[in-house]
């Protein structure tokens, strides 16, 4: 089976960092994705991960260890707008479905 | 700037009648997916199609939901007859073959009362 667990709230600053972290347990390992999603809206994608090590997008950065089974997304200079959730998913093979973790809600307060 | 298409946003329905959601995905978009999403939770998947062909239904309560995609470009997704426990957002979803991002449409959100 498919586990991916992340935690279910975070609150962070205005201006600050936040770590959103991410374990997964899969047969296969095909990639591990970051998508954001606000309220009453379609997620979209941010990040994409299949090598350990750190991707950098502008604000936005995930890390990768297979080894460990853990991603991280990391945001920095929070802005209002980057309140949302922000969910998790892992492809264990190959045009196989994106398995999602149930999200973590973050708020971002003045 | 190519978006996956879907219809309606929201749709009203007494339980025991028949629903209908539509998705026409990006184009040249082989493979479609239609995810279902209760309110704080990740998105599920209900099926996955690879052009007309469905690749993957375990998760389809075929009972009552029916999926299908006739000429491997637009899809519907049918419940009948609708439950109360339903009530979720229905997204659906496209990725070029050969590519893993899924690229996600607005969703149709389905309350049964």
């Amino acid at each position: 089976g498919q586990n991916i667990d992340q935690p279910t709230e975070m609150t962070a600053t205005e201006g600050a960092i936040v770590q959103i972290n991410c374990t997964y347990q899969t047969s296969g390992f095909n990639g591990l994705f970051w998508y954001q999603q606000h309220a009453g809206e379609a997620p979209t994608f941010l990040s994409y991960n299949v090598l350990d090590g750190l991707e950098e997008k502008g604000r936005f950065s995930s890390f990768l260890s297979r080894s460990k089974g853990y991603s991280y997304l990391l945001l920095k200079e929070l802005q209002m707008k980057d309140s949302a959730s922000y969910l998790c998913a892992v492809q264990d093979s190959g045009n196989t479905p994106l398995v999602f973790g149930k999200g973590t809600r973050l708020s971002v307060i003045a | 700037e190519a978006e996956v298409a879907q219809s309606p946003r929201y749709k009203i329905t007494e339980k025991s009648q028949a629903v209908a959601f539509w998705c026409d995905p990006i184009s040249g978009h082989a493979t479609l997916y239609w995810y279902r999403q209760i309110l704080g939770q990740g998105p599920e998947l209900l099926v996955q199609f690879q052009d007309e062909s469905v690749v993957d239904d375990s998760q389809l309560p075929k009972d009552r939901f029916s999926a299908e995609r006739l000429k491997g470009v637009d899809s519907t997704l049918k419940i009948q007859p609708a439950e109360l426990g339903d009530s979720a957002m229905y997204l659906c979803a496209s990725s070029p073959q050969g590519n893993t991002e899924a690229f996600f449409g607005q969703g149709t959100r389905l309350t049964v009362v």
